[in-house]
């Protein structure tokens, strides 16, 4: 199975702060990454597909980028309602393998 | 809007089954992937399996000989079956659908905690 590594586990950031989380897969996966918000006790929540393709509804604030092995979410101004947990998925292959999560805490 | 809930016990005895039923509203099932993901307390994701509408299915390996995923159009309803479960197995579980064309999961159901405890 394909192992994606995310770093940093977790980060303090303030309001307005630009964020970026890293998300490395063990082997090349082409664009197919996923990323997702997931809130305490709430479902995952899909922000962008394909590595850089925005979900419809989701700020314009969130921006995915990269291909192959690495790639990147960025949150460009960090709001109060962005604090959560962040996941990378692979879309590539079989089985489909998630992340370990960085969780965005608040400074 | 499409709206998916979970329903099942949320007790399991260790080495009985865990089944699980998702109920698909405001939407088809029609023409769609249907998917089974778990989460351990304050743990990842872990993908468990898709169903197509049409019965199809795919499972991850590593669950494979314990997992059946079904469905039923006529309920607009989907369902887990987990055989031979252990404390393992305990973990939020979530139904969700598979955006079209792309092996990502765009709606999802609240969760439901299945214990597995004797």
């Amino acid at each position: 199975a394909i192992q994606l590594t995310q770093s940093p586990s977790s980060l303090s950031a303030s309001v307005g702060d630009r964020v970026t989380i890293t998300c490395r897969a063990s082997q090349g996966i082409s664009s197919a990454l996923a990323w997702y918000q997931q809130k305490s006790g709430k479902p995952p929540k899909l922000l962008i597909y394909d590595a850089s393709s925005l979900e419809d509804g989701v700020p314009s604030r969130f921006s995915g980028s990269g291909s192959g092995t690495d790639f990147t979410l960025t949150i460009s101004s960090l709001q109060p309602e962005d604090f959560a947990t962040y996941y990378c998925q692979q879309a590539n292959t079989i089985p489909l393998t998630f992340g370990g999560g960085t969780k965005v805490e608040i400074k | 809007q499409v709206q998916l809930q979970e329903s099942g016990p949320g007790l399991v005895k260790p080495s009985e089954t865990l089944s699980l039923t998702c109920t698909v509203s405001g939407g088809s099932i029609n023409n769609y992937f249907w998917s089974w993901i778990r989460q351990p307390p304050g743990r990842g994701l872990e993908w468990i399996g898709y169903i197509y509408y049409s019965g199809s299915t795919s499972y991850n390996p590593s669950l494979k000989s314990r997992v059946t995923v079904s469905v039923d159009t006529s309920k607009n309803q989907f369902s887990l079956r987990l055989i031979s479960v252990t404390a393992a197995d305990t973990a939020v579980y979530y139904c969700a659908r598979r955006r079209r064309g792309y092996e990502n999961f765009d709606y999802w159901g609240q969760g439901t905690l299945v214990t597995v405890s004797s």
